[in-house]
């Protein structure tokens, strides 16, 4: 148990709908991001939030956007979802933004949220 | 930009064979380096780490040696077992303001008993 946790585990939608992700970090960790998992795009990075702000932004497309609140939970919100949408999302967490060279800062993973859209 | 190639998969050995899965990586600075490993059905979990040159990273009999000089970071493991059938992803963690995982395509590593 890396002790990030993601909720919902399964989600299966419609075209056109939306759908939040919900991740809570590691107790102590300031640093959330989103990965996604498609068979086509391998593992992408989405988007970095740091103590509540964004801080670094990969591959996410507009109609996707996230935040992360005071107690260090974040969402990540998908909206007029399309049939390539269906991924494997991903919520990581680490301790801090930056460290030295030499200090390795680990990134823990969730066991993501599996999304189906139909 | 950041990049890490892996091996293409898919990898069949037999119990106790001996496992290479190759990765190597661009970047600037100084990454950190990293094996993830993604059990069927599950999410991915840290397998082992190397945080500068010349390290080396270990865990479960898993072994990987940070290689500035040929810019390598290969997973080795002496004697596969049936459970270590999985997914196994080198990524690097870039160094600099805004740290993110730059994941290879992933190995599909399959044990045969």
């Amino acid at each position: 148990d890396s002790g990030v946790t993601q909720t919902p585990k399964h989600l299966i939608t419609a075209t056109g709908q939306r759908v939040t992700l919900r991740c809570s970090p590691r107790s102590g960790d300031l640093s959330v991001y989103w990965y996604q998992q498609s068979l086509d795009q391998g593992l992408q990075f989405l988007i970095q939030y740091y103590n509540g702000e964004e801080r670094a932004k990969g591959n996410i497309l507009e109609r996707f956007s996230a935040q992360q609140f005071p107690d260090l939970h974040s969402e990540l919100n998908l909206s007029s979802l399309e049939l390539g949408d269906s991924a494997l999302y991903f919520c990581a967490s680490s301790v801090a933004l930056t460290t030295g060279a030499s200090s390795g800062n680990t990134i823990y993973f969730g066991e993501g949220s599996w999304l189906t859209v139909v | 930009g950041n990049s890490v190639t892996q091996m293409e998969g898919p990898v069949t050995l037999s119990e106790e064979a001996f496992l290479t899965i190759n990765c190597t990586y661009t970047a600037t600075g100084y990454p950190s380096l990293f094996w993830y490993v993604q059990y069927p059905g599950e999410g991915l979990q840290l397998l082992l780490k190397a945080t500068k040159a010349d390290d080396k990273g270990s865990n479960k009999g898993f072994e990987a040696t940070y290689r500035k000089e040929t810019t390598s970071f290969h997973l080795e493991k002496g004697s596969v077992q049936v459970s270590d059938s999985a997914v196994y992803f080198c990524a690097l963690l870039s160094s600099g303001s805004a740290r993110q995982l730059t994941f290879g395509s992933g190995t599909q590593l399959t044990v045969l008993p």
